[in-house]
């Protein structure tokens, strides 16, 4: 079965932490991208990749950080930098990055600030 | 740059009601439009998209938007809704000379249907 998975389902970080949420998929897409969902919000892009070896910035990286080593493998890192970090991140992907692409989401990681 | 205004954050309805769950958007060029569905703490799923073509576009589970161009709408539509529709909704607009980084969200309307 195809799809996308995303690991953990909670986590949960200590002040001056660095956490790392994992996002694989196995449908054989180029294009990969990372999410933040807050309450009442829409979904703000963090991180997108279009091919393995190169990420861009989306409108709200600071204090994130990626890496696509491998096609299927698109982990993000919420480092201590992110003064705010609670919220649900959403990891996608698609088959390339042209904008009339359908995005395939994972069940997301819901993070928590002890 | 694109936006995108969902008109209502919640909905109630009752069951077997009919239900319009409105979406506006901005942009000065052609648009692709889209429709999400995301079910309590899941991701989201797409319902339907519109890229060309019929202005009707039909979806998964019943929901059918109408691409309205002089209005710049996609309004979805169910015309009976089962409790298990219950879930928040997403509009959502990317440039279609542009790639999918710039697909941008509306921030949500919740339907709730009611027995």
């Amino acid at each position: 079965d195809g799809g996308i998975t995303q690991s953990p389902k909670y986590l949960f970080r200590k002040e001056g932490q660095n956490v790392t949420l994992s996002c694989e998929q196995n449908l054989n897409h180029d294009a990969m991208y990372w999410y933040r969902q807050d309450p009442g919000q829409g979904l703000r892009l963090i991180y997108y990749s279009q091919i393995v070896n190169d990420f861009q910035k989306g409108d709200i990286a600071e204090g994130y950080s990626v890496s696509r080593e491998k096609k299927e493998s698109f982990p993000l890192t919420v480092t201590s930098a992110q003064k705010n970090p609670t919220a649900f991140y959403l990891c996608a992907s698609s088959i390339d990055s042209g904008s009339s692409e359908t995005q395939y989401f994972g069940p997301g990681t819901r993070l928590l600030v002890l | 740059a694109q936006s995108v205004t969902q008109l209502d954050s919640q909905v109630p309805v009752f069951e077997e009601a009919p239900v319009e769950l409105r979406c506006n958007y901005s942009s000065s060029v052609s648009v692709y439009l889209f429709w999400y569905v995301q079910y309590p703490n899941q991701g989201l799923q797409l319902l339907l998209k519109y890229l060309s073509g019929s202005t009707l576009v039909k979806g998964i589970n019943g929901f059918e938007a109408e691409f309205n161009k002089s209005q710049t709408s996609f309004h979805l539509r169910k015309p009976s809704v089962h409790i298990s529709d219950t879930a928040e909704y997403f509009c959502a607009v990317s440039v279609s000379s542009g790639s999918a980084r710039q697909l941008t969200f509306g921030s949500g309307t919740q339907l709730t249907v009611l027995p």
